[in-house]
């Protein structure tokens, strides 16, 4: 099992310009997440799924759009880029059940926005 | 949403001693308390997590602390060794359905373990 994989590791966008991070786990995980992590501010959570089809606002979510077509994939969508986007960006996911379980990330995505 | 406060931000210890991380939450509600470990260039892994009804809980050197009534909960390191150096972060989150699979972080504690 691959886990989570995040694609790519690194990436600088110029102002404006629009990206997607790939975020792609194997587990069979219903709940995914996009978490950005800044220096002394830890990770705040950007958008959530809960399963294919369904996705909710986080903390931080201005500047961003997900959607989750399939349960293996969900994609994070810069429509245009900021220099505060720039930021390391953390994929996770964990099993569905009645109860909080283990969240399994990714290697993370450096962006730089200059 | 929870509110989740962490301390020191950086800890140094000479090897062998123990180390001691704390972390309080505002949410009376937040039922799942788990401490991750973020190595230089990699994602958060889980060590340990606990459960509100737990009041402690050990694996090897690594054991939590639980205290509800006052909403904090610690982390602490024992006979800690150079490889146990990394950035460690608490959560916090009720199990209720609108939350199941969100996790609310503290701000990180940058652990250095001198040799």
């Amino acid at each position: 099992n691959a886990g989570v994989t995040q694609t790519p590791k690194f990436q600088v966008l110029k102002t404006g310009q629009s990206m997607t991070l790939q975020c792609a786990q194997d587990m069979n995980h219903e709940y995914m997440s996009w978490y950005r992590q800044d220096p002394g501010m830890g990770l705040r959570l950007i958008h959530y799924s809960v399963g294919a089809g369904i996705t909710d606002q986080g903390e931080v979510p201005n500047g961003y759009n997900v959607s989750r077509s399939t349960t293996e994939d969900f994609p994070l969508r810069l429509l245009s880029a900021a220099p505060s986007q720039t930021s390391v960006y953390f994929c996770a996911s964990s099993y569905r059940g009645t109860e909080n379980t283990e969240a399994f990330f990714g290697q993370g995505t450096r962006l730089t926005v200059v | 949403g929870e509110n989740v406060e962490q301390h020191p931000s950086t800890l140094s210890v000479q090897e062998g001693d123990s180390a001691v991380i704390k972390c309080t939450y505002s949410d009376s509600a937040s039922n799942y308390f788990p401490w991750y470990k973020q190595e230089l260039g990699k994602g958060p892994q889980l060590i340990i997590d606990i459960r509100s009804n737990v009041g402690e809980k050990k694996d090897q050197r690594i054991a939590v602390t639980l205290n509800k009534t006052a909403k904090h909960f610690s982390l602490h390191i024992t006979e800690t060794q150079p490889e146990d150096s990394a950035v460690y972060f608490c959560a916090a989150t009720p199990d209720r359905g609108s939350t199941l699979g969100r996790l609310y972080f503290g701000r990180g504690t940058q652990l250095t373990v001198w040799p």
